[in-house]
């Protein structure tokens, strides 16, 4: 089992509706981190976050440190929203390395 | 603006060669690390290096080695290019300061091997 699991694999959906993508672990942290990489390989950080809620434009993340769940919403989503995203957590143990969950793709039709 | 460039964005080699590529960032970041990509496994780490001259090996590190001369350069090495090495390659670098902590990924090489 992955220290790491996101929900669902894969996500498609209309221009215009609100997406929710899920995180789970199973180690404790210091920190989570979701991740954006669109087609051609590059990958951007989101956000960064500890505890409580984080909001960036029409992004949000939050995090439940006791239920070791995360979730990345995207508000009015738009087909540029269309990517892989990717959670990753610092173990508490781990220094300063991330275990990375294997991705959610999504994808925004117009 | 954080730069990590790596060296090609896409390589085809044969198997048996040695394979060298190279990333380089211009924020003066401590750390640097080496992954591979491949479908359904997301990223795997193969190689972390904390300082010049010092590595870690990561989750796997069979078959690469890697050299850390320069605080901004990371190299990752194939000995003996094999075709299960054939992935997307990501370097990523961050400071070593926990509260500002943040990977930072260059565009990712695309080796192929024949």
């Amino acid at each position: 089992k992955n220290e790491v699991e996101q929900s669902p694999q894969n996500l498609t959906a209309q221009e215009g509706e609100f997406i929710t993508i899920n995180c789970s672990y199973s180690v404790g942290i210091s920190a989570l981190h979701w991740l954006q990489q669109h087609p051609g390989g590059g990958i951007v950080s989101l956000f960064m976050l500890s505890s409580g809620k984080k909001k960036h434009g029409r992004l949000i993340a939050t995090i439940n440190i006791q239920e070791k769940h995360s979730s990345l919403h995207i508000t009015a989503s738009h087909p540029r929203d269309s990517a892989v995203y990717i959670c990753a957590v610092r173990p508490n143990f781990g220094n300063e390395k991330l275990t990375f969950g294997t991705g959610t793709r999504l994808t925004i039709i117009p | 603006d954080v730069k990590v460039t790596q060296s090609s964005r896409y390589l085809v080699k044969r198997t048996g060669e040695k394979v060298f590529l190279e990333c380089v960032q211009d924020m003066d970041h401590e750390n640097m690390f080496w992954y591979r990509q491949d479908p359904g496994l997301g990223l795997r780490l193969i190689y972390f290096s904390y300082d010049v001259k010092m590595k870690e090996k990561g989750d796997i590190p069979e078959g690469y080695s890697v050299s850390r001369e320069k605080k901004e350069r990371f190299s990752l090495i194939l000995e003996s290019a094999s075709t299960n090495q054939t992935s997307m390659y990501l370097c990523a670098s961050s400071p070593r300061n926990r509260r500002l902590y943040e990977q930072y990924f260059g565009p990712g090489t695309r080796l192929t091997v024949t």
